[in-house]
C-alpha cells in the first residue's frame, strides 16, 4: 500500500518553512527523501533508517519516527530552488519492496 | 561518473503498436530499476534487477510489458502492445547494491511515451 504524503500541495515565500509528511500502514525499514522538477528525474536528498539519527541536506532536514511510521521533512527558510514535487520512497521492513509516496508538490514565491 | 543514460527520451507511438526503452546504469551498479510515472503521481516501480535476475516484479503488466537485463549491464523495456493508459514517463535507475535501506537509487532522465 502507498505511503501518504501531507500535505498534499504548499505554496510558500521565501525565507518561509515547511513541514512534509509520509506516513505508511506498515512497518518501515527505510525512508528515502527525494525532490523532482517538472520534466526532470528524481534527485536523491537523503535516506532516514529505522534507529537511525535525523539526517540533514542544506537547510533541508528529516527525522523518522517509528512509533508512528512516518517521516518529516523539514524545509527552514526556503529558498526558490525549492520549489518541486517531494516524493518520500519507503521501504518495508522484512522486504525489500520499495514504494513511492504520493508526493507534495511544493512551490516557493519571491 | 557517467549517470544513467535512458533512450529514447521522447517517443510518440499509436495504440496497439510496439516500443522499446533502452537504460544503461552507472557503471559497477548491480542493481537496475525500471518505473512508470504518470502525470501527477509517483514513480510506481516495474521490475527490479539484481544483475541479471529479476528480484520484483509484481507490478509488471506481464501480459504487454516484458523486460530483460542481459550481461547483467544494460536493460531493455518493452512495450507490445501499447495501450493509451501506457502513456507516461519511464524511469530507469540504479544503485549499487540490492534495496538494503541504505542504497541511493540514481535515475536517469527519463522516456516520455505518448500513445495516440
Amino acid at each position: 500500500q502507498q505511503p501518504v504524503q501531507s500535505p498534499q500541495a504548499v505554496i510558500l515565500r521565501e525565507g518561509e518553512d515547511a513541514v512534509i509528511n509520509c506516513s505508511s500502514s506498515k512497518a518501515l525499514y527505510s525512508v528515502h527523501w527525494y525532490r523532482q522538477k517538472h520534466g526532470e528525474a528524481p534527485v536523491f536528498l537523503m535516506i532516514l533508517l529505522k534507529g537511525g539519527e535525523q539526517m540533514r541536506h542544506e537547510k533541508i532536514s528529516a527525522s523518522f519516527n517509528e512509533k508512528k511510521q512516518q517521516s518529516s521533512l523539514y524545509l527552514t527558510a526556503s529558498q526558490l530552488s525549492y520549489s518541486g514535487t517531494y516524493f518520500c520512497g519507503t521501504e518495508y521492513a522484512g522486504t525489500y519492496k520499495y514504494i513511492f509516496g504520493t508526493g507534495t508538490r511544493l512551490k516557493v514565491l519571491a | 561518473e557517467a549517470g544513467v543514460a535512458q533512450s529514447p527520451r521522447y517517443k510518440i507511438i499509436e495504440k496497439r503498436q510496439s516500443v522499446a526503452f533502452w537504460c544503461n546504469p552507472i557503471s559497477g551498479h548491480a542493481t537496475l530499476y525500471w518505473y512508470q510515472q504518470i502525470l501527477g503521481q509517483g514513480p510506481k516501480l516495474l521490475i527490479q534487477f539484481q544483475n541479471n535476475g529479476v528480484v520484483d516484479d509484481s507490478q509488471l503488466p506481464k501480459d504487454r510489458f516484458s523486460a530483460e537485463r542481459l550481461k547483467g549491464v544494460d536493460s531493455t523495456l518493452k512495450i507490445q502492445p501499447a495501450k493509451l493508459e501506457d502513456s507516461a514517463v519511464y524511469l530507469c535507475a540504479s544503485s549499487s547494491t540490492r534495496g538494503q535501506g541504505t542504497d541511493t537509487q540514481y535515475f536517469g532522465p527519463g522516456t516520455r511515451l505518448t500513445v495516440l
